[in-house]
């Protein structure tokens, strides 16, 4: 099936530094991806929407300076957090949606988790 | 805009009992419905996914679900868990525009399952 590889699994980083994470579709193109947030014993929020050859969608309360999101190719998106800080420790996971007998599926990737100390 | 309410957020279960997770989602139009898990210190999974026909679907590991259009319901069930089922459950929806859209989750229900 669909995969989407997702670098790195772990990472710290020292205040104000910042930190790409990497998502590769495998196997098929993803012309979209999702990015989500997972706080401690909450629910994923999606932060935003990349597209292939445009900008991302942002959803509202996310800091599009912060949060840089490049989709260059179909089967790249990374997302970079820009001057990080220690409340931007969080997992991160991206997602894209992959046709399944005319429907559309989602697979995830295996998520970042981000330590800003 | 869509959301997904799960009622249960920490759920304690001994081993062989029935589980059953509510799931309810706010969306007035066509929907796609998902349930994935977490297992500690993995990524999501997918359970199982309704897009159409039979409301009753039936997933991996003898997970099933059933979509109650009438009550925007989509409530996953297992007649018998075990201890591998404690996990972290996530209800999600999104809405069928026609081209692929974001999936809305739910706050989760995290499942611990006694021997």
């Amino acid at each position: 099936g669909a995969v989407v590889s997702q670098h790195p699994s772990r990472v710290i980083c020292k205040s104000g530094t910042s930190v790409k994470i990497e998502c590769r579709s495998l196997d098929f193109q993803a012309t979209t991806m999702f990015w989500y947030r997972q706080f401690p014993k909450k629910s994923l929020m999606l932060m935003a929407t990349s597209n292939e050859g445009s900008k991302a969608t942002y959803e509202q309360g996310v800091e599009k300076d912060k949060f840089l999101i490049n989709h260059a190719s179909l089967t790249l998106s990374t997302l970079t957090v820009t001057s990080a800080h220690p409340e931007d420790s969080s997992f991160y996971i991206c997602s894209a949606p992959d046709r399944d007998r005319g429907n559309y599926g989602y697979t995830f990737g295996s998520g970042t988790r981000l330590t800003v100390v | 805009a869509q959301s997904v309410s799960q009622h249960n957020h920490h759920v304690i279960l001994s081993e062989a009992a029935s589980l059953e997770l509510g799931c309810n989602y706010s969306y007035g139009g066509t929907v796609n419905l998902f349930w994935y898990v977490q297992y500690p210190g993995q990524h999501l999974q997918l359970l199982l996914k309704y897009f159409s026909g039979d409301p009753l679907v039936k997933g991996i590991k003898g997970f099933e679900a059933e979509f109650i259009k009438s009550k925007f319901s989509f409530n996953l069930r297992k007649p018998s868990v075990q201890w591998s089922d404690t996990a972290e459950y996530f209800c999600a929806v999104n809405a069928l525009t026609g081209t692929a859209s974001k999936l809305t989750f739910g706050t989760g229900t995290r499942l611990q399952v006694t021997l």
